[in-house]
């Protein structure tokens, strides 16, 4: 399999904040992507980051460490609208343009 | 609608048929891929092109056939489908230099 990984399941509450952490392992780095994707649709593009540090997009942040193989989602305000699962995916340098390795996705539930 | 269209939605298969998933692009996108989403494995890579007359293997091709003879037609082909190709299938496109996925909806197969 692919050397990605991110928690499962979450839960968080209306109006709350959220991270979900996504870690990776490759030789190659070349760019972390986020996906959202609610349930029976097709995952739509949230973010990219390829050099360190912060990208903030309204309510929606990421966070890249290229040394800690890490990256974190970060969802402020939570809205129901925002339950969704969240995929983070990364590029090897030289493959394939656009030839994204997943992770197996994070589920968010928000509650009321 | 400038997009991906996915043909058919949905498709209920005897195992041992040809199956041909087709996708289409307006995009003028030079790249195209082929996903399968499976419960529990994620987004696997069956298949790419990078441009129109070249196609590569990904992480899942083995059962599949592709062919890009233009740049807006990238279908996938089950040649004798098996019940383990039961999945939802997503075809994906992006343009020269970026690395940003653009999905279809998604075609829903069930091998029986």
């Amino acid at each position: 399999g692919q050397n990605i990984d991110q928690p499962t399941e979450m839960t968080a509450t209306e109006g709350a904040i959220v991270q979900i952490n996504c870690t990776y392992q490759t030789s190659g780095f070349n760019g972390l992507f986020w996906y959202q994707q609610h349930a029976g649709e097709a995952p739509t593009f949230l973010s990219y980051n390829v050099l360190d540090g912060l990208e903030e997009k309204g309510r929606f942040s990421s966070f890249l460490s290229r040394s800690k193989g890490y990256s974190y989602l970060l969802l402020k305000e939570l809205q129901m609208k925002d339950s969704a699962s969240y995929l983070c995916a990364y590029m090897n340098y030289g493959g394939s343009q656009g030839n994204l390795i997943f992770g197996k996705g994070t589920k968010l539930s928000v509650k009321p | 609608i400038a997009g991906i269209t996915q043909a058919p939605t949905s498709q209920i298969l005897a195992a041992g048929r040809r199956m041909t998933l087709r996708c289409t692009q307006d995009m003028r996108h030079n790249a195209m891929y082929w996903y399968r989403q499976d419960l529990g494995l994620g987004l696997r890579l069956i298949h790419y092109s990078n441009t129109a007359g070249t196609t590569g293997k990904g992480e899942v091709p083995d059962g599949y056939s592709v062919s890009r003879a233009n740049t807006d037609d990238f279908p996938l082909t089950l040649a004798s489908a098996v019940p383990s190709q039961t999945s939802v299938y997503f075809c994906a496109s992006s343009r020269p230099g970026a690395n940003v996925l653009t999905f279809g909806a998604g075609s829903r197969l069930t091998v029986l």
